[in-house]
């Protein structure tokens, strides 16, 4: 199992840029989230998906999109980026236990 | 608003020299406790969940336990190679995680 595969790993981005995010899981875990990790702050929920078709909004959605087509995907749209959304983007799916395993996570710079 | 809240920020460790991060969180709707490890440039790693008050758990030199108002992560005889980012986490409504920011640990030879 490769468990949480993110990309990419690093980009950088002008502002008012699009771009997505890519998050695959081979754990067949219904639910996935994405988080993102500023410095001195703790992870914190952007959107959440309970299942295929299914999602809803976190903590800090603003600036973001989501979709899940399928079990296995949740990519992260940023619409039109602005330099707060300099960070760094965790996708995590959680298994029945409860345990949510993280991707290696996608740094991303806007200017 | 559900908080979670980490001391020390910062914990310089001599190899051997045990110690205990802590881990406050707001009580009301909890559904789990939570640590991660968290090594520089990658993803928080799964360490323990605890649920109820007195639980405990152990792997290797780390040990969680759990109160009412909050949870401790020992660490016995630390080595070099336990330095990281020790993160806490407290459970919430469709397992929402709300995280704290974080113990930096930094084991020393």
């Amino acid at each position: 199992n490769a468990g949480v595969t993110q990309t990419p790993k690093f980009q950088v981005l002008k502002t008012g840029q699009s771009m997505t995010l890519q998050c695959a899981q081979d754990m067949n875990h219904e639910y996935m989230s994405w988080y993102r990790q500023d410095p001195g702050m703790g992870l914190r929920l952007i959107h959440y998906s309970v299942g295929a078709g299914i999602t809803d909004q976190g903590e800090v959605p603003n600036g973001y999109n989501v979709s899940r087509s399928t079990t296995e995907d949740f990519p992260l749209r940023l619409l039109s980026a602005a330099p707060s959304q300099t960070s760094v983007y965790f996708c995590a799916s959680r298994d029945r236990a409860d345990t949510q395993y993280f991707g290696p996570g996608t740094r991303l710079t806007v200017l | 608003e559900d908080q979670v809240t980490q001391s020390p920020e910062a914990l310089r460790l001599q190899e051997g020299e045990s110690s205990s991060l802590n881990c406050s969180y707001t009580v009301s709707g909890l559904r789990g406790l939570f640590w991660y490890r968290q090594d520089p440039g990658k993803g928080p790693e799964f360490l323990f969940t605890l649920y109820s008050a007195g639980e405990e758990k152990e792997k290797e030199r780390l040990k969680a336990t759990l109160t009412k108002k909050e949870s401790f992560l020992h660490i016995t005889a630390p080595k070099p190679e336990d330095s990281a980012t020790y993160l806490c986490a407290r459970g919430g409504g469709y397992n929402k995680l709300i995280f704290g920011a974080g113990t930096r640990l930094a084991v020393h030879p």
